[in-house]
């Protein structure tokens, strides 16, 4: 069965270190893998997705992701936080051998302080 | 161009009822998914639809359901009401360009569903 994980609730990074957001996966098949971002009363939006080729995949605001197959994760990254990216970060897996059904993680909540 | 709108943007009912909740995606769009958000069980897919074809769906009862129309509106229903399904139900519409390599999805703003 598939499933995701975000092993961290909350993420503390200060305003202009680099930011890692983690997410780890495991599906039968090769995923589709997505990060999401929740502001406060913005709601739900799509930063990037992965389905193949480059394991480097670029999204919205800056951020960047990682696929890395033999560890089954894919982090989210960003190489200056802003305080403006505090917010509530999902990771999705959708695997095309389980009928494509879309899992996301818990979620982590990243405060970025001045 | 216009987003993601879905309507109504509150709704409460009453336990053993049913709701319609609608979603109009962006122009264009012809893949629409619905998801569901709480505090206990986080995002949940619910179902997903392209050109008025049901192409997936989430691990819910058969209580909930939902179509999609010739101009890619959505609309999903709940019957048969009960507490947990107090809820934000979010709407997203997605484009894929298969040329481009390049996928958009938009979510609208949701429907908070309050059952009592």
């Amino acid at each position: 069965a598939q499933s995701v994980a975000q092993p961290e609730d909350q993420v503390n990074v200060a305003e202009g270190n680099p930011l890692t957001v983690k997410c780890t996966y495991s599906v039968s098949g090769n995923p589709y893998l997505f990060w999401y971002v929740q502001y406060p009363n913005r709601g739900l939006q799509f930063l990037l997705k992965y389905i193949t080729g480059d394991n480097l995949v670029k999204g919205s605001y800056g951020f960047e992701a990682e696929f890395n197959k033999s560890q089954t994760s894919f982090h989210l990254k960003k190489p200056s936080a802003l305080v403006s990216d505090s917010a509530l970060y999902f990771c999705a897996v959708r695997d095309p051998a389980g009928g494509f059904k879309t899992i996301f993680g818990a979620g982590t909540r990243l405060f970025v302080k001045a | 161009k216009a987003g993601v709108t879905q309507t109504p943007r509150y709704l409460i009912k009453t336990r053993g009822q049913q709701v319609t909740l609608s979603c109009s995606p962006i122009s264009g769009h012809r893949s629409v998914s619905w998801y569901q958000q709480t505090p206990g069980q986080g995002l949940q897919f619910l179902f997903e639809y392209f050109s008025e074809t049901q192409r997936n769906k989430g691990n819910f009862p058969g209580r909930f359901s939902g179509r999609q129309f010739s101009n890619s509106r959505s609309e999903m229903n709940v019957s048969t009401l009960e507490l947990g399904d107090s809820a934000l139900y979010l709407c997203a519409s997605s484009v894929q360009s298969t040329g481009l390599g390049t996928y958009e999805q938009y979510f609208g703003p949701g429907t908070r569903l309050t059952v009592t």
